[in-house]
Formats: C-alpha cells, structure tokens, sequence
C-alpha cells in the first residue's frame, strides 16, 4: 500500500513569491493534516481538512490556505513568502473515524526562501 | 491548554545501552499519546502508540506506558542499536477522534558503535 505522497521534495523561492505543495494521502483516508517544522521551532499544526472542508487551523497568518479535492488530495498554499517560511512542510493523513485515529506522514516538502 | 515537554537532547550511548527519552504531557480531557521518529532526511514515522491509561505501546524492541497519574509517556529501549539514531517526537492527540497532533519539541539520539 502505497504511503502518503508530497511534491516537490524541495523548493527554492525569494521572498514575496507564492509556493504550492501537493499532498496525496493514503488510498482510503479523507482526513489530511499539514504541519510546519521549522528549524529550533519544533513541529507546529498547520492545518486540517476532512471531506473537502477546513476542519482546524493552527496559529498562521492567513496567508497560509490549502484546500482539499474530491479524490482527498491537498495543496498547500503559502502567499508572500517571507524568510521565515523556510521549513520542511509535512503532510499527514489518517482514517478521520478509525477508532485509533493514527496520522501517517509523508516525507515532506522542503522550502526554502531566500 | 495541551503542550509536551521532552527531556532535553542530544542524547549519545553506545550500542547495547538502555535508553529512557522522558516525555510529560498537559492535556484537557484524554489525550490519546504518541512516539514518532524522524531518521535522517525523512518524514515522521509513527513508532507506538497510547489510546488510554496504563496502555503499553511497543514496536521494533521500544515500549512506553500511558501513566495518567504522572502525566508521562516515557521511551524505553533495553538495548540500543546504532540504526536506532534519530530524532524522537513525542506528541498527544487531544481528542479520541483525529484532531491536530501537538508535539513535544523533539529529543536527537546518537548511538556510538
């Protein structure tokens, strides 16, 4: 079975540009999760979709968005880049209503901005 | 508010140590609690896991104990191995359903030959 799937594996862009990162999740689970793991700043919730709909919203800027597609694929969407954006976004994504609500992580997009 | 604290790192043994990575959690309500590890390069792997007190998580020789009288889900190895080098994360869950992971801030293990 194939694991959760994140494209690009990395990106370069300067500040003020935009950036999209892809997400596929698990064949099965409708629940995507995108998190920030940012150097000495540990790892911090992003966001939550679940069947098309943003469930949950961690502490960002709105210029941090996403959406979720009928097949529960994911973007992530990040607007005027700013230095401090330059982390390894990781996606994840569970069985919103299995019992053990485990989240699966992909390996990650890594972003840098210059 | 829902926060975990893990012991502060970096953490060396050499191969066949005993290995302890302490992790405490608060949390409103019952939490369900993690251990994911992150190799070199890689994305977060889930290791064990905790859905209720004094549940026992264990994979791969790790085991940890949902202690909700101390509020702790410790890591425990008896015998370390050097492929066991990576960057451990504890987190919890705050609901019983799938909800945001809040993650302690990570403790790096190095394991000498």
């Amino acid at each position: 079975e194939a694991g959760v799937t994140q494209s690009p594996t990395h990106l370069i862009k300067t500040r003020g540009q935009q950036v999209t990162l892809r997400c596929s999740p698990i064949s099965g689970h409708t629940s995507v999760y995108w998190y920030q793991q940012a150097l000495g700043l540990g790892l911090q919730f992003l966001l939550w979709y679940d069947e098309g709909e943003e469930r949950n919203r961690g502490n960002f800027p709105p210029r941090f968005s996403g959406r979720q597609f009928p097949n529960y694929s994911s973007e992530l969407n990040v607007n005027a880049l700013e230095l401090e954006d330059s982390a390894l976004y990781l996606c994840a994504s569970s069985l919103r209503l299995a019992v053990t609500d485990t989240q699966y992580f992909g390996p990650g997009t890594r972003l840098t901005v210059l | 508010g829902n926060s975990v604290t893990q012991m502060e790192g970096p953490v060396t043994l050499s191969e066949e140590a005993f290995l302890t990575i302490n992790c405490t959690y608060t949390a409103t309500g019952y939490p369900s609690l993690f251990w994911y590890v992150q190799y070199p390069g890689e994305g977060l792997q889930l290791l064990l896991k905790a859905t209720k007190a004094d549940d026992k998580g264990s994979n791969k020789g790790f085991e940890a104990t949902y202690r909700k009288e101390t509020t702790s889900f410790h890591l425990e190895k008896g015998s370390v191995q050097v492929s066991d080098s990576a960057v451990y994360f504890c987190a919890l869950s705050p609901y019983q359903g799938a909800q945001k992971l809040v993650f302690g801030q990570g403790t790096r293990l190095t394991i000498n030959p």
